[in-house]
């Protein structure tokens, strides 16, 4: 299974954005990138996926690297409430997703 | 909406003694997951069902068997409960993944202590 490679933790003042990278070096040409978040004693939440292009949506950005061996999750605005494990997952074709250690985001008032 | 709905939310449990985490969705989706978190970690795929009747092992199934009777329900079954399945559960689903890879939905996990 391909997996994904994140840093351990970043930290982020209130109100800045929020770049998350992810490394995947080996994805294949069907894995979808998706990204889901843990606030603390919670499921995971979804936040955003996609395939090739870059996508947008109410809660974040993935930017999409054009050889898709790297993507980024981009908060605009963090806020308080955006502190989080932050997952980067490969999912293969039957939706299986595969989780990392993620990324702790801090964020600063 | 209640989405994916897991009970119990806490259970504690001796060594050897059985027990069925039970899931349900409400949002008629025929993909349905259980994954296992251990503290500090990431979520471990334990089984999978693409739909009524049909199961498949995903990367931790020791120790644990499913079922899917109906599309709305997945329950866990712990046989021989061991120290170390003390952990967290939680069900997701989804729907068909196939043509654009749908995102799945958690509930708020079983947390589970064998002592």
């Amino acid at each position: 299974d391909a997996k994904t490679t994140q840093p351990n933790s970043m930290e982020s003042n209130e109100e800045e954005p929020v770049h998350l990278p992810c490394n995947h070096s080996t994805i294949s040409g069907t894995d979808y990138i998706h990204w889901y978040r843990q606030l603390p004693s919670q499921g995971p939440e979804y936040v955003i996926h996609g395939l090739t292009s870059n996508v947008n949506n109410r809660m974040a950005s993935l930017a999409i690297a054009e050889d898709r061996k790297s993507s980024t999750l981009i908060l605009h605005r963090a806020t308080l409430r955006d502190a989080a494990v932050y997952y980067c997952i490969l999912s293969d074709s039957w939706g299986k997703l595969q989780f990392g250690a993620g990324t702790q985001v801090v964020v600063t008032p | 909406n209640a989405g994916v709905t897991q009970t119990p939310k806490f259970r504690i449990l001796k060594i050897g003694q059985s027990m069925t985490l039970q899931c349900t969705q409400d949002m008629n989706h025929n993909y349905m997951y259980w994954y296992r978190q251990d503290p500090g970690m990431g979520l471990k795929l334990i089984y999978y069902s693409v739909g009524a009747g049909i199961t498949d092992k995903g990367e931790v199934p020791n120790g644990y068997n499913v079922s899917r009777s109906t599309t709305e329900d997945f329950p866990l079954r712990l046989e021989l409960a061991a120290p170390s399945q003390t952990s967290v559960y939680f069900c997701a689903s989804s729907s068909r993944p196939g043509g654009g890879n749908q995102p799945q939905h958690f509930g708020d996990g079983t947390r589970l202590s064998i002592l």
